[in-house]
């Protein structure tokens, strides 16, 4: 059973540099698995952010951005702001039509 | 603009079928995957499956740990797609999302969401 982690929590300083990462309990990520990245705030339906590992998705601003770092994909907020405060989930597709989710990520800017 | 609606009873009791919904309305649902997705409270999302309709036919693929008990299907007479889930517990208590799902030729974007429709499964 393929498990993607994510770190269940960070922080940031407003106007600070966040990179959240997204893996697999076992392999390396690479473009291979379409690392997505999607924006989650408490009883609204998800935001696609970054697909395809580094794509934004329309209207999504430059200060996220997707790579892949090292064995993992990685979601970089840049100038981080408070309604940036939210749940960040990444997804990997493993094949065979299917697609993980990661656990996700809360994202505490303060 | 492609917008998707879910809807279905929001209880369901314990071994039951639980049934559920997803309008599409801006495009005809024809040529694309249509993906369910399922977040319990307080916890992460959950890909659950996708059906995918090329006008003829269908495809289907579902998450391994909820084959047995799925079924999600088409109705293009009413741009309508359909989840079945059966012999449900209180582990099936979740948000359900219907999104749109572009395949990996167009990055493997989910790139359009339903609101979500709660649904508890309680006697």
């Amino acid at each position: 059973q393929t498990v993607v982690t994510q770190e269940p929590s960070f922080s940031v300083s407003p106007g600070g540099t966040v990179t959240l990462t997204c893996g697999l309990s076992s392999g390396s990520v690479s473009t291979s698995y379409y690392p997505g990245w999607y924006q989650q705030t408490p009883g609204r339906a998800p935001r696609t952010l970054i697909y395809n590992t580094k794509t934004r998705s329309s209207g999504v601003p430059d200060r996220f951005s997707g790579s892949i770092l090292g064995t993992k994909a990685a979601l970089t907020i840049t100038g981080a702001q408070a309604d940036d405060e939210s749940d960040y989930y990444c997804v990997l597709y493993i094949g065979g039509g299917t697609s993980v989710f990661g656990g996700g990520t809360k994202l505490t800017v303060l | 603009q492609v917008q998707l609606q879910e809807s279905g009873p929001g209880l369901v009791k314990p071994s039951e079928t639980l049934s559920l919904t997803c309008t599409v309305s801006g495009d005809s649902i024809s040529s694309y995957y249509w993906s369910w997705i399922r977040q319990p409270p307080g916890k992460g999302l959950e890909w659950i499956g996708y059906i995918y309709d090329s006008g003829s036919t269908g495809s289907t693929n579902y998450n391994p740990s909820l084959k047995s008990r799925l079924t999600i299907s088409v109705d293009t007479s009413k741009n309508q797609i359909s989840l079945r889930l059966s012999s449900v517990t209180a582990a099936d208590t979740a948000v359900y999302y219907c999104a749109r799902w572009r395949g990996v030729m167009r990055g493997g974007v989910f790139d359009v969401w339903g609101p979500g429709t709660m649904v508890t499964v309680s006697s």
